[in-house]
């Protein structure tokens, strides 16, 4: 398996633009996670989407984030409109509910908003 | 904050020395993670605890949970310079795992 597969892996952006962030999670994996990592704030749950469906996206910051699991192996997370504060980088990881693992990771996506 | 706390910050050490990185937590929970990350890489998973376990080893990783003072502590025994990294703790309680700030660790060669 090539394991958790995240695009693009660097992403440039104007503000007020809209950034569409891609995740394919590890075949066979039923939970999906978007976590943001800066300096200030470490890593941070977005949301936990389980069998597809969004359980919970309390730490979505606010409502210009969007995502959606259309599928078992695709996830998108969406800014709209992009700001300058939201410039961190993004992972995208997968596990299997109850599994001894852990998850696993993607290489995450670097989003400088300008 | 979602964070949990980890101590210390950062750590340097010679290679071969032991390094040892506490965690604390604030909540009841099923199990407890480890993970490393290099520099601009995303998390590999370490070692998990379930929270009816005290010890687990993994090669020169050995992990303690003590679910009373809601800690844990990663021990990295002979530590080598591939070893630098930083270092973070995720526990999980109920569906919600999360992560502590990171401990930075250099091992020096």
């Amino acid at each position: 398996d090539a394991g958790v597969i995240q695009s693009p892996r660097h992403e440039v952006t104007e503000m007020g633009q809209e950034v569409t962030l891609r995740c394919k999670p590890i075949s066979g994996h039923n939970s999906l996670f978007w976590y943001r990592q800066t300096m200030m704030r470490g890593l941070e749950l977005l949301i936990y989407f389980n069998n597809n469906v969004p359980i919970d996206d309390s730490g979505m910051p606010e409502d210009r984030f969007s995502a959606k699991m259309p599928n078992a192996s695709f996830s998108t997370l969406k800014i709209q409109p992009s700001e300058p504060r939201d410039s961190a980088v993004y992972f995208c990881a997968s596990s299997y509910t109850g599994a001894d693992y852990g998850y696993t990771f993607g290489s995450g996506t670097r989003l400088t908003v300008v | 904050s979602q964070q949990g706390e980890e101590d210390p910050q950062a750590l340097s050490i010679q290679e071969g020395e032991n390094a040892t990185m506490n965690c604390s937590y604030k909540t009841s929970i099923n199990n407890l993670q480890w993970y490393r990350q290099n520099s601009g890489r995303g998390l590999v998973h370490l070692i998990l605890i379930r929270s009816n376990e005290r010890e687990k080893h993994s090669g020169r990783l050995r992990v303690t949970l003590d679910t009373s003072k809601k800690s844990s502590s990663l021990l990295i025994t002979a530590s080598r310079a591939a070893d630098t990294a930083s270092y973070f703790c995720a526990y999980t309680g109920g569906f919600k795992t999360i992560f502590g700030a990171g401990t930075r660790l250099f091992v020096k060669a």
